[in-house]
């Protein structure tokens, strides 16, 4: 157990469902991130969230929804998907952004479209 | 662009020392990180460089030259357990962390 929790785990999806990525917080750190990791890729930065406003998106396509209700929980809402989308996306949070000692990740979601 | 180069996979044996280099080309750099990721799982921090030089913890050091833009991880006294893949990441100007893509280290007994 990191700190960094998300759920579910694993998740197949066809291209035409909705889905939704969960990742929950407790460590009162202030910047939470999403990340797309492919094999034999560099994980991808998504998404970023500073103090619950995006602060940065990475010309991700708009099937790939963020959303920050709070400071603790971090959501990435999904629609239809293509299969080249299957990857593990990996939540992340630090101190605040920038901050010099690194993130603190979640155990990610595998994430298969059919 | 930003480039992080690092090998894509490496084969040690139990007991032996391994070194893991990764080369760097950003814009602006504010510290040197290496993760560890062990399949199906969270990567996890195990040193930052902001300095030139070497620092150890443990079994584990890591290494950092600015005028080489290089980096080394060195492994000791090799365990099983450290099968895993080592992430190298820099922080350029914009406090944005630029990733390689993973050595994956095998351990063979």
């Amino acid at each position: 157990e990191t700190g960094v929790t998300q759920t579910p785990r694993h998740l197949v999806m066809g291209m035409t469902n909705k889905k939704s990525l969960k990742c929950e917080q407790h460590l009162g750190h202030n910047a939470m991130y999403w990340y797309k990791q492919s094999a034999k890729k560099p994980l991808e930065l998504m998404f970023v969230y500073s103090l619950e406003e995006r602060v940065e998106n990475n010309s991700v396509p708009s099937r790939f929804s963020p959303e920050c209700p709070n400071s603790s929980h971090l959501f990435l809402h999904l629609h239809t998907l293509q299969p080249e989308d299957s990857a593990l996306y990996l939540c992340a949070s630090s101190q605040e952004t920038g901050a010099p000692r690194g993130y603190t990740f979640g155990s990610g979601t595998r994430l298969t479209v059919v | 662009g930003q480039n992080i180069d690092q090998p894509t996979e490496m084969t040690a044996t139990e007991g032996a020392i391994v070194q893991i280099n990764c080369t760097y080309q950003t814009s602006g750099f504010n510290g040197l990180f290496w993760y560890q990721q062990h399949a199906g799982e969270a990567p996890t921090f195990l040193s930052y460089n902001v300095l030139d030089g070497l620092e150890e913890k443990g079994r584990f050091s890591s290494f950092l030259s600015r005028s080489k833009g290089y980096s080394y991880l060195l492994l000791k006294e090799l365990q099983m357990k450290d099968s895993a893949s080592y992430l190298c990441a820099v922080m350029d100007s914009n406090y944005q962390l630029i990733w390689g893509a993973g050595t994956k280290l095998i351990i063979k007994p």
